[in-house]
């Protein structure tokens, strides 16, 4: 099936720092990726969708000059968090979805980065 | 717009218990419908689908059926395993190429030896 890895799984930063968290998918070229974050036992947020070699849309109250994502080819987008603080420590989970195949009609989900801001 | 309805949880049931967790949605049009698992530090990983009006979807003995006049797709397996245990979340996608998720809260199971 059709896998997408994120990395880094963990990281814990400063206030202030940036963090780049990225989303690949390993062998399906992704049109389209996704953004969520989920916070302890509760369900998942779409913060933002992007299509390769196009801009980011956010969903509405997502700050899009702190939450810069590029999706720059087919197979990997980023995530960068810029000056964190912590309440932006979460879980945040990318997926990702081809317009043609088997997978047009779902998103494959990667497993996920815990950020934490000290 | 569209919303899922996911049961109140958690649940916790015995080894080889029959399992329900009820879903129902709004939405316009005929969405797509999925059923979505997330073992314990893990991400989601799709568990079944369905992409119109009784259509079964079903995958490692889970089931859920797309019932249009009930507007649910709940999921049920007849005999639970330990392994089981995880996040079990509902979610629609309406029609259109790339169209965005909508998920339920999520419901979590325990399954007891």
């Amino acid at each position: 099936g059709a896998v997408v890895s994120q990395h880094p799984s963990r990281v814990i930063c400063k206030s202030g720092t940036s963090v780049k968290i990225e989303c690949r998918s390993l062998d399906f070229q992704a049109t389209t990726m996704f953004w969520y974050r989920q916070f302890p036992k509760q369900s998942l947020m779409l913060m933002a969708t992007s299509n390769e070699g196009s801009k980011a849309t956010y969903e509405q109250g997502v700050e899009k000059d702190k939450f810069l994502i590029n999706h720059a080819s087919l197979t990997l987008s980023t995530l960068t968090v810029t000056s964190a603080h912590p309440e932006d420590s979460s879980f945040y989970i990318c997926s990702a979805s081809s317009a043609s195949g088997g997978a047009a009609d779902t998103q494959y989900f990667g497993p996920g980065t815990r950020l934490t801001v000290l | 717009g569209n919303s899922v309805t996911q049961m109140e949880g958690p649940v916790t049931l015995s080894e080889e218990a029959f399992l329900t967790i009820n879903c129902t949605y709004t939405a316009t049009g005929y969405p797509s419908l999925f059923w979505y698992v997330q073992y314990p530090g893990e991400g989601l990983q799709l568990l079944l689908k369905a992409t119109k009006a009784d259509d079964k979807g079903s995958n490692k003995g889970f089931e859920a059926t797309y019932r249009k006049e009930t507007t649910s797709f709940h999921l049920e397996k007849g005999s639970v395993q330990v392994s089981d245990s995880a996040v079990y979340f509902c979610a629609l996608r309406s029609p259109g190429a790339n169209s965005k998720l909508t998920f339920g809260k999520g419901i979590t199971l325990s399954v007891r030896p």
